[in-house]
């Protein structure tokens, strides 16, 4: 099984452009859990999906962040309109069954997103 | 609020020396508890977890960690490290109830292991 997929690894965006990170994840999952880690501070919590639909998008900036999990492809993080601030390793995850407790979630290698 | 600390965020070490990462969560209640480590090039991965039973557990690659709970600690440890080690380990808390999706995480120890 090939684990779960993220690309593009490393991304370069000015400020006030889009950033688009895709997570293929982990075959046969249907559950999709976004991170982002800032510098110096742990993985945060961003959004859930499952196929076309957002569970749990608690983490998730009000505003310029959106997610999505089509039926068909990977599942996207779009960020609009980047600021420095969105500089970050962004994580990507899968389970095959609803992320509760003790069921096992498989990470990504991260996106870098850097916006100079 | 709950957090996760971890102490230091960089570590040298040569090859054969014994390692110990430290750990601390604030949270009152019952937990599980996770190190994970990210190899450079690759993908987060599970090293060991603690729900419940003997406090000692031992993860792969000859690593253990012990939760006391009195300290609020989860620490990890290797008797004699090896350059394959050089990675990064992010310890995590998951308060008992909460979905493991839900994990509160520590900030990471980049481990440098001099060949």
């Amino acid at each position: 099984n090939a684990g779960v997929m993220q690309n593009p690894r490393h991304l370069v965006r000015r400020r006030g452009q889009e950033a688009r990170l895709r997570c293929s994840p982990m075959k046969g999952h249907s559950h999709v859990y976004w991170y982002r880690q800032l510098p110096e501070e742990g993985l945060k919590f961003m959004v859930y999906l499952q196929k076309e639909n957002i569970i749990d998008e608690s983490g998730m900036p009000k505003e310029r962040f959106s997610a999505e999990f089509p039926k068909e492809g990977p599942s996207i993080l779009r960020i609009q309109q980047v600021v420095r601030g969105d500089s970050a390793a962004y994580f990507c995850a899968s389970s095959h069954r609803q992320g509760g407790s003790g069921n096992t979630i498989y990470f990504g290698e991260g996106s870098w997103l850097t916006v100079v | 609020a709950q957090s996760v600390s971890q102490h230091n965020h960089h570590v040298i070490l040569s090859e054969a020396a014994s390692l110990e990462l430290g750990c601390n969560y604030s949270y009152g209640g019952t937990v599980n508890l996770f190190w994970y480590v990210q190899y450079p090039g690759q993908h987060l991965q599970l090293l060991l977890k603690y729900f419940s039973g003997d406090p000692l557990v031992k993860g792969i690659k000859g690593f253990e960690a012990e939760f006391i709970k009195s300290k609020f600690s989860f620490n990890l440890r290797k008797p004699s490290v090896q350059w394959s080690d050089t990675a990064e380990y992010f310890c995590a808390v998951n308060p008992t109830g909460n979905s493991n999706y839900q994990l509160i995480w520590g900030a990471g120890t980049k481990l440098i292991i001099k060949p």
